[in-house]
C-alpha cells in the first residue's frame, strides 16, 4: 500500500522561532509532485507549497520551504518566523496511481497539529 | 468567482436515513474527489472520479455511493449501511494536468443520531 506518514501528531512552536514538520511516502510514482497542506481552525484545507520531484532544488514559498530528499522518501516542511496565523493541522500529500495509471489520487498523512504560542 | 462549494455546512441526521452532501466546482476541473476527516486519522478518500460518468472506489467507499451525472457536479450519499457516517466530508476538485493542486470546499459536518 502507498502511505504518507507523519510521525508527528503535535507540535508547538514560539513566534518568530523555526519549526519543521516531517513527513515520508512512499509512492511508486516516476514523476510526481509532493503538497503541504494547511488546515485552520477555519477547517478549509490551503495548499502551502508543492515540490516537483525531479527538480534537485527545494521548494520555498515565502517563510514555507521544503528539505525534500527523494532516495529517503522524505519530505519535510520548515516555516521560519513562525506567526501566530500559522497556527492549524499540515497535511503532507504524495499522488498515488489511479485506475489508469495516472497520479490522479492524492494519499494524505494523518496530520500535524502545529501550535504557534506568543 | 472560481471555486469548489459544498452544502450544507452542517447536517443532522436520523439513523438509518440516506442523506446526500452537495459538491459543486465552476472550476471546469475533470477529477473530483470525496475525503471523510476525523480526528487523528487524516484524509481517507472514498469515492473519486476523473471524468463524468466514471468514478472509482477509494480507501472507504463501505456504505457510500457517489454519482458523476455533470462535470460541475459530485454527489456523495452516505447510505444507512455506513456503520458510523458521523464525520467531517471534504470535496475537492484537480485540474488533471501535471503538477496541479487539489482544490478543497468548506466541507460539511455530517452527525448522525
Amino acid at each position: 500500500a502507498q502511505t504518507v506518514t507523519q510521525s508527528q501528531p503535535e507540535m508547538s512552536v514560539q513566534e518568530a522561532e523555526t519549526v519543521t514538520l516531517s513527513c515520508t511516502y512512499d509512492t511508486s510514482e516516476s514523476n510526481y509532485y509532493l503538497f503541504w497542506y494547511k488546515q485552520p481552525p477555519s477547517r478549509q484545507m490551503i495548499l502551502v507549497i508543492r515540490q516537483e520531484a525531479y527538480k534537485q532544488q527545494n521548494a520555498t514559498e515565502n517563510r514555507f520551504s521544503v528539505n525534500f530528499q527523494k532516495a529517503a522518501k522524505s519530505f519535510s516542511l520548515k516555516i521560519s518566523d513562525s506567526q501566530l496565523g500559522d497556527t492549524a493541522m499540515y497535511f503532507c500529500a504524495s499522488p498515488t496511481s489511479g485506475s489508469g495509471g495516472s497520479n490522479y489520487k492524492l494519499t494524505f498523512g494523518k496530520g500535524t497539529l502545529l501550535t504557534v504560542n506568543p | 468567482d472560481g471555486g469548489i462549494t459544498q452544502s450544507p455546512k452542517y447536517l443532522f441526521r436520523k439513523e438509518g436515513q440516506n442523506v446526500t452532501l452537495s459538491c459543486e466546482q465552476n472550476l471546469n476541473h475533470d477529477a473530483m474527489y470525496w475525503y471523510r476527516q476525523d480526528p487523528g486519522q487524516g484524509l481517507r478518500l472514498i469515492y473519486y472520479s476523473q471524468i463524468v460518468n466514471d468514478f472509482q472506489k477509494g480507501d472507504i467507499a463501505e456504505g457510500y455511493s457517489v454519482s458523476r451525472e455533470k462535470k460541475e457536479s459530485f454527489p456523495l450519499t452516505v447510505t444507512s449501511a455506513q456503520k458510523n457516517p458521523t464525520a467531517f466530508y471534504l470535496c475537492a476538485s484537480k485540474d488533471t494536468g501535471e503538477g496541479r493542486e487539489a482544490f478543497f470546499g468548506q466541507g460539511t459536518r455530517l452527525t448522525v443520531v
